[in-house]
């Protein structure tokens, strides 16, 4: 199976400017969970979309927001991006297994800079 | 929230040798430990985890431990190789049925394997 895919994996904004970030989850995997990685934050939980419905949020400003298709592929978009915005931005979709027990595959990332 | 704490930051050790990387958490509810390898320029893969209802997991050179008790577990690597080279990430989420996906990880540890 292909794993899963993210586009861009790279680009350059300038402060105020919006960004639409794509991922496409493996095969058969219904959940899919965008995480932020930065040198000084680490990797930190955005939201988890299920079904195309957000499931979980993390402790984000309402600038970052996503949306999940019915083919499960989902998009991420940062309004009024800020400097502090610049990290790799991380996918990672899952599949429920037996005995209800969910592992998370993680996408290579999109490398975003803020100038 | 969850809290998980990683160490040591960073961790040498020659060809052949073993590594060990430990972290804690602070949810005593958190039931589901995985460990990430991070190569540069890459997405996170999962290397090995752990349910809270084992105490150990091994899988060839790579073992994880957990104690509930104490609200620690920990990543044992033996007979190290260059290729182990990277950084290495644990996580912590509570995992319920289709209650979603949230990873807390740590700060993360950099191996490096001198050969």
């Amino acid at each position: 199976k292909a794993g899963v895919t993210q586009t861009p994996r790279y680009l350059i904004k300038t402060r105020g400017q919006q960004v639409t970030l794509s991922c496409s989850p493996i095969s058969g995997h219904r959940s899919v969970s965008w995480y932020q990685q930065t040198p000084g934050q680490g990797l930190q939980f955005l939201f988890e979309y299920f079904s195309e419905t957000q499931r979980n949020k993390g402790n984000f400003p309402g600038r970052f927001s996503g949306r999940q298709f019915s083919n499960s592929r989902s998009e991420m978009n940062v309004s009024t991006l800020e400097l502090g915005d610049s990290a790799l931005y991380l996918c990672a979709s899952s599949t429920v297994a037996s005995g209800g027990q969910e592992t998370q595959y993680f996408g290579p990332g999109t490398r975003l800079l803020v100038l | 929230g969850e809290n998980v704490e990683q160490h040591p930051s960073t961790l040498s050790v020659q060809e052949g040798d073993s590594a060990v990387i430990k972290c804690t958490y602070s949810d005593s509810a958190s039931n589901y430990f995985p460990w990430y390898k991070q190569e540069l320029g890459k997405g996170p893969q999962l290397i090995i985890d752990i349910r809270s209802n084992v105490g150990e997991k091994k899988d060839q050179r790579i073992a994880v431990t957990l104690n509930k008790t104490a609200k620690h577990f920990s990543l044992h690597i033996t007979e190290t190789q260059p290729e182990d080279s990277a950084v290495y990430f644990c996580a912590a989420s509570i995992r319920l049925y289709n209650a979603g996906n949230m990873l807390t990880f740590g700060g993360g540890t950099r191996l490096m394997v001198k050969p």
